[in-house]
């Protein structure tokens, strides 16, 4: 399966954009690039998706590297709100056939937000 | 719209007893997702349906712990006999048909299973 890297943490202040980082060098040409965050006492919620081309959201945006191998996600002022672990998945086809999948969740990183 | 409920929220059990967690996903729905979530392992994938039918049970750690889907509207996923290693957050998903849509999935709040 093809695997993400991520920080294990990042600080944000109030506000202020956040860039979160995903390495994916393995990624392969069908793959599409999820996130998922997970505020505390929660479970995961979607936040965007991606395959070749930047997308935004009411979210955030996701910004893809022309070769594929990275990606960043982008919170454009983050709040106390958005302090959480952020998810970055490559989405892997099972290999059952037909239109079913799943998602393998890394450790992704820890967003911590300053008032 | 109601979200994917599950129930209990929290657990609390002796080792030896049998544990049942129940899961109601989105109305229309056609995948049903079961994750156990530790420090030490993160999140992981135990089983997932399909119409109902179980596809991919490969995450299933032993035979102690069965799944099933009676209904589109209900799941359980039951562990007997139960041991204090279980003790973990357990959530339930759903996601409508993929295609090559990518649907999100939508993850329900968790319940806190404690075995003593």
């Amino acid at each position: 399966d093809a695997k993400t890297t991520q920080p294990n943490s990042m600080e944000s202040n109030e506000e202020e954009p956040v860039h979160l980082p995903c390495n994916h060098s393995t990624i392969s040409g069908t793959d599409y690039i999820h996130w998922y965050r997970q505020l505390p006492s929660q479970g995961p919620e979607y936040v965007i998706h991606g395959l070749t081309s930047n997308v935004n959201n009411r979210m955030a945006s996701l910004a893809i590297a022309e070769d594929r191998k990275s990606s960043t996600l982008i919170l454009h002022r983050a709040t106390l709100r958005d302090a959480a672990v952020y998810y970055c998945i490559l989405r892997d086809r099972a290999n059952s056939g037909g239109s079913n999948y799943k998602l393998t969740f890394g450790k992704g990183t820890l967003l911590t937000v300053n008032p | 719209d109601a979200g994917v409920i599950q129930s209990p929220r929290h657990e609390v059990t002796e080792m030896g007893q049998e544990v049942t967690l129940r899961c109601k996903p989105i109305s229309g729905h056609d995948y049903l997702f079961w994750y156990r979530q530790t420090m030490m392992r993160g999140l992981e994938l135990l089983i997932y349906f399909n119409n109902n039918v179980p596809i991919d049970d490969s995450g299933m750690p032993e035979d102690r712990f069965s799944a099933k889907m009676p209904n589109a509207s209900f799941s359980t996923l039951k562990i007997q006999p139960s041991e204090p290693r279980d003790s973990a957050v357990y959530f339930c998903a759903s996601s409508p048909r993929d295609g090559y849509s990518n649907q999100p999935q939508h993850f329900g709040d968790g319940t806190r299973l404690s075995i003593l």
